[in-house]
C-alpha cells in the first residue's frame, strides 16, 4: 500500500500566520490517465472530515481561498495563508491513485 | 442536497457481527460509489471498503475475510457487515461519497459518523 508521510505532526500557529503542511508519498501519485489523485481534508474537533483541496490544487466549492495546494509526483504541500480560528483541527492528505485509498497520519493545527 | 447518515448499534460484543447502514439522499447509488472509512479513538483515518456505482465491491485486504458491503438502491441504503469483531475494531465509522465528476476520484461528502465500541 502507498504510505503518505505528513509533516509536521503538530503545528502551532498564531492567528494570521501562514503555515504549510507537507505530504510525501512512497510512490508517485501520477495516474496513467494524467491525473494526480492527491487530496486534502480537514477534520475539526468532533466533526467528520471535510474536503478542502482535490486533485492536488483544486479548491472545493465554499472553501476559503487562503487554502492552496501544490506539488507533483511524490511531494505535496497544503498552505494556509493567514490562519483563522476556524482552521484549527487535523489535516489529512489522502490518495486515490493506487488501490487501496490511503491517508496520511494527520497534522494537528493548534493555536500558539 | 447531498447527505449521508450512518446508523447502527453503539456497542457490540467481541466475536459478534457489526451491522451498519448508510442512508443517502440527494444522489443515486447507481450513479455514485460509496466508501466506508473508520477512525479509532484519537487516531487517524483508515479506508475500510467500497461499493461502486455498478454494484461491485472492494475491501481493505486486512479486513476482507470479515467484511461485506452491499446496498439496496430502492431504499438508497448501503450496508456494512463485519463479523468476528475485536476490540481493535472500536472506531467511528464514516460513509463517504466519491465525487461523480468525470475523471475525479475524491471523497466530497461525508456522513456524521457512528461510534462503535466493541466490549463485553
Amino acid at each position: 500500500d502507498v504510505v503518505l508521510t505528513q509533516t509536521p505532526p503538530t503545528l502551532s500557529a498564531t492567528i494570521g500566520q501562514s503555515v504549510s503542511i507537507s505530504c510525501r508519498s512512497s510512490q508517485s501519485l501520477l495516474h496513467s490517465n494524467g491525473n494526480t489523485y492527491l487530496h486534502w481534508l480537514l477534520q475539526r474537533p468532533g466533526q467528520s472530515p471535510q474536503l478542502l483541496i482535490y486533485l492536488v490544487s483544486r479548491l472545493e466549492s465554499g472553501v476559503p481561498n487562503r487554502f492552496s495546494g501544490s506539488g507533483s509526483g511524490t511531494d505535496f504541500t497544503l498552505k494556509i495563508s493567514g490562519v483563522e480560528a476556524e482552521d484549527l483541527g487535523v489535516y489529512y492528505c489522502v490518495q486515490g491513485t493506487h488501490a487501496p485509498n490511503t491517508f496520511g497520519a494527520g497534522t494537528k493545527l493548534e493555536l500558539k | 442536497q447531498v447527505q449521508l447518515k450512518e446508523s447502527g448499534p453503539g456497542l457490540v460484543q467481541p466475536s459478534q457481527t457489526l451491522s451498519l447502514t448508510c442512508t443517502v439522499s440527494g444522489f443515486s447509488l447507481t450513479s455514485n460509489s460509496v466508501h466506508w472509512v473508520r477512525q479509532p479513538p484519537g487516531k487517524g483515518l483508515e479506508w475500510v471498503g467500497a461499493i461502486w456505482s455498478g454494484g461491485s465491491t472492494d475491501y481493505n485486504s486486512a479486513l476482507k475475510s470479515r467484511l461485506s458491503i452491499s446496498r439496496d438502491t430502492s431504499k438508497s441504503q448501503v450496508f456494512l457487515k463485519m463479523n468476528s469483531l475485536q476490540t481493535e475494531d472500536t472506531a467511528i465509522y464514516f460513509c463517504t461519497r466519491v465525487s461523480p465528476n468525470y475523471g475525479s476520484y475524491y471523497f466530497d461528502y461525508w456522513g456524521q459518523g457512528v461510534m462503535v465500541t466493541v466490549s463485553s
